[in-house]
């Protein structure tokens, strides 16, 4: 069964660096997502990308943050510079566009501490 | 956005059926029930999703009765393995749309 792989699995910075965390969606999903869970809270929605551009973004996902599908096949989200409160689990999704359900395929997230 | 309520979590013993409820009483004519499942360190997985009256699947039961103001994920007989956070949303359902978690119900199933 294909699934969504994401890298690193663990990510440690300094405030004010950037990071770039990778994931790889199934190939067939043409909507892709970045949510993210800070420790002992709930998974929290960025944005969603479809058709090579943000079709929705939350108020957390400033311009700090951005996203890019460079190849076909990787999305990546950008944090520019780093802050303590970036701390948390990042976790690309994806959905395919035959889907009558709200079912998104997530990765196993990457832990992002900043320090 | 319709908000949902469940309860912070469960105890059940392995073999047992459990049920758990959620209230979503402003929940709109377009939106959908979905039910995701997330064990620790790993990202939320898709269990369940319905409409009204009852699904089932392999995994679990939702019974959602006429008003669609709650609905009930049933797990038959869990295992240790069903230890997770189960969450309810509620919205659009297709292609696109965001996923709203809660807070989300922990359970926790003993020997």
């Amino acid at each position: 069964e294909p699934e969504v792989t994401q890298t690193p699995s663990h990510q440690v910075t300094q405030m004010g660096q950037e990071v770039i965390l990778r994931c790889v969606p199934i190939s067939n999903h043409l909507y892709f997502y970045w949510y993210r869970q800070i420790l002992g809270q709930k998974v929290e929605f960025l944005v969603s990308f479809y058709n090579n551009e943000i079709s929705e973004k939350s108020e957390i996902f400033d311009d700090q943050f951005s996203v890019e599908r460079p190849d076909g096949s990787n999305f990546t989200l950008k944090i520019r510079s780093t802050k303590l409160e970036d701390s948390a689990m990042y976790f690309c999704a994806g959905e395919a566009p035959t889907s009558s359900y709200n079912e998104q395929f997530f990765g196993p997230g990457t832990r992002l501490t900043v320090l | 956005l319709a908000k949902t309520t469940q309860p912070i979590s469960m105890d059940s013993y392995e073999g047992q059926e459990v049920n758990i409820t959620c209230s979503h009483n402003n929940i709109a004519t377009n939106d959908y029930i979905t039910w995701y499942q997330q064990f620790p360190s790993q990202g939320p997985r898709f269990i369940i999703q319905g409409y009204k009256t009852k699904v089932t699947n392999e995994v679990a039961s939702l019974f959602i009765p006429a008003d669609r103001k709650s609905s009930t994920l049933s797990l038959p007989r869990v295992s240790l393995s069903d230890t997770a956070v189960y969450y309810c949303l509620v919205g659009l359902t297709g292609g696109g749309n965001k996923l709203t978690f809660g807070t989300g119900t922990q359970l926790k199933v003993e020997l």
